[in-house]
């Protein structure tokens, strides 16, 4: 069984430049998330897809990011502009279920902003 | 708002030694779920706990839920170098269901 899948792996820009990245969960999780992860920090929740619906996006910067999962599947996540306090690992993860499931990680995409 | 800290922060131990971390929630958590993140690597679940004052192993490792389902704590018999990495509880609030990670420790295992 294929995991979450993430691209790009690493993605440099400079800031005021708009970046997206793109998670494809694993096939029949209807929950998906993204986080962000400083280095050496927990991963922080930005938002938590219940199949199309983000049920909780309370820690997503609006004015910023924005993110949508039109199928309930696959998942964007937009950052523009960028700033570079945004370089850190995005991560984004999915579970079967309500969100006390078990999450399967994808490997990450590294962002660093010049 | 809601907080999970992890103690210690960081933790050197010689291989063969035993470790532990523990897991502290301002708040109650419907569940408990731990994680290990190897350096430049991604978190990967470990076990997930539910009831209250709940035990679980794995091998050498030993889970524990505490009674208020605030506190939770992981105890590694006997180290060994492939346990280096970073731990993270994480478990959704059992009020507003915001999932949140805990800060992390570090294991770093000496040969």
């Amino acid at each position: 069984e294929a995991g979450v899948v993430q691209s790009p792996r690493y993605k440099i820009i400079e800031k005021k430049q708009p970046v997206a990245f793109w998670c494809n969960p694993i096939s029949g999780h209807n929950t998906l998330y993204w986080y962000l992860q400083n280095l050496g920090q927990g991963p922080e929740l930005l938002i938590r897809y219940e199949n199309e619906e983000a049920v909780d996006d309370s820690q997503l910067p609006k004015d910023r990011f924005s993110a949508e999962r039109l199928k309930g599947v696959d998942s964007t996540l937009k950052i523009q502009p960028a700033e570079l306090g945004d370089s850190a690992v995005y991560l984004c993860a999915s579970s079967f279920g309500r969100g006390e499931d078990t999450q399967y990680f994808g490997p990450g995409t590294r962002l660093t902003v010049l | 708002g809601q907080q999970v800290m992890q103690i210690p922060q960081y933790q050197h131990v010689q291989e063969g030694e035993d470790f532990t971390t523990y897991c502290n929630s301002s708040t109650t958590l419907s569940n408990i779920q731990w994680y290990k993140q190897r350096p430049g690597g991604h978190p990967v679940f470990l076990i997930q706990l539910v009831k209250s004052g709940e035990v679980k192993k794995q091998k050498r490792l030993t889970f524990q839920f505490g009674e208020a389902k605030k506190n939770s704590s992981l105890h590694i018999t006997a180290t060994q170098t492939t346990d280096v990495g970073t731990y993270f509880c994480a478990g959704p609030d059992s009020g507003t269901y915001k999932y949140i990670f805990g800060t992390g420790t570090r294991l770093k295992v000496l040969a």
